[in-house]
């Protein structure tokens, strides 16, 4: 069963756009919400992470809305550049040192 | 944050040979570290929670035979895949849990022929 459900697979966006990549989960109980970046052959990296206590969080061009109520998360990418060209992943836990559930991805291009 | 060290980056093996993955916190204690196993185009699939001092903890439809954990020590935790096979052939990833989210390593890409 897939603890968190991310959408869209891939998306292609123009340069200075926005990129949106949406996330659901179903367990109340989970209370910290990151979000992934990750480039051909490499790890993933923290890009930005939310707890439920707050509905928004902006770092720089990335945002992350979050909709309790609804279970809901999403990721916002400002001014998009092809350098944002990327696999991102969703995740959530109960804790930060606990096991995350990850989304099943979306590949971002951006086309210049 | 942490800093992870994963090593080695890619592998290349025979079937049947084992392979060991490091993966090492260069800068935190880590009683926990997490392994996944990774497809191409695909999410991060948690094979196992390992344990520093004790036995890993292994995802259901997870050989344990075949993917030997070892947590000796707070800062190093070795994946041994055992009499690899092609199937094998995956993106295997470290990582260790800390308060700011997970601290992920660099990744093994091991290809088995």
């Amino acid at each position: 069963q897939q603890q968190v459900k991310q959408s869209p697979q891939s998306l292609i966006v123009q340069k200075g756009g926005i990129s949106i990549i949406n996330c659901a989960y179903e367990n109340t109980a989970f209370d910290y919400f990151p979000w992934y970046q990750q480039f051909p052959g490499k790890g993933p990296a923290l890009l930005i992470a939310i707890r439920p206590d707050v509905s928004e969080k902006k770092e720089g061009r990335f945002t992350i809305s979050f909709n309790k109520s609804a279970k809901q998360f999403s990721l916002h990418i400002m001014d998009s550049q092809p350098g944002d060209s990327a696999t991102y992943f969703c995740a959530a836990s109960r804790d930060t040192g606990n096991q995350f559930y990850f989304g099943t991805g979306t590949s971002l291009t951006v086309i210049p | 944050g942490a800093v992870v060290s994963q090593h080695p980056s890619w592998v290349i093996c025979k079937s049947g040979t084992s392979v060991k993955i490091e993966c090492r916190s260069l800068d935190f204690q880590a009683t926990t570290m997490f392994w996944y196993r990774q497809f191409p185009k695909q999410s991060l699939m948690l094979m196992a929670t390992s344990n520093e001092g004790s036995k890993a903890t292994y995802e259901q439809g997870v050989e344990k035979d075949k993917f030997l954990i070892n947590h000796a020590s707070l800062t190093l935790s070795t994946l041994t895949v055992t009499s690899a096979h092609p199937e094998d052939s995956s993106f295997y990833i470290c990582s260790l849990g800390q308060f700011d989210g997970y601290t992920f390593g660099s990744g093994t890409r091991l290809t088995v022929v």
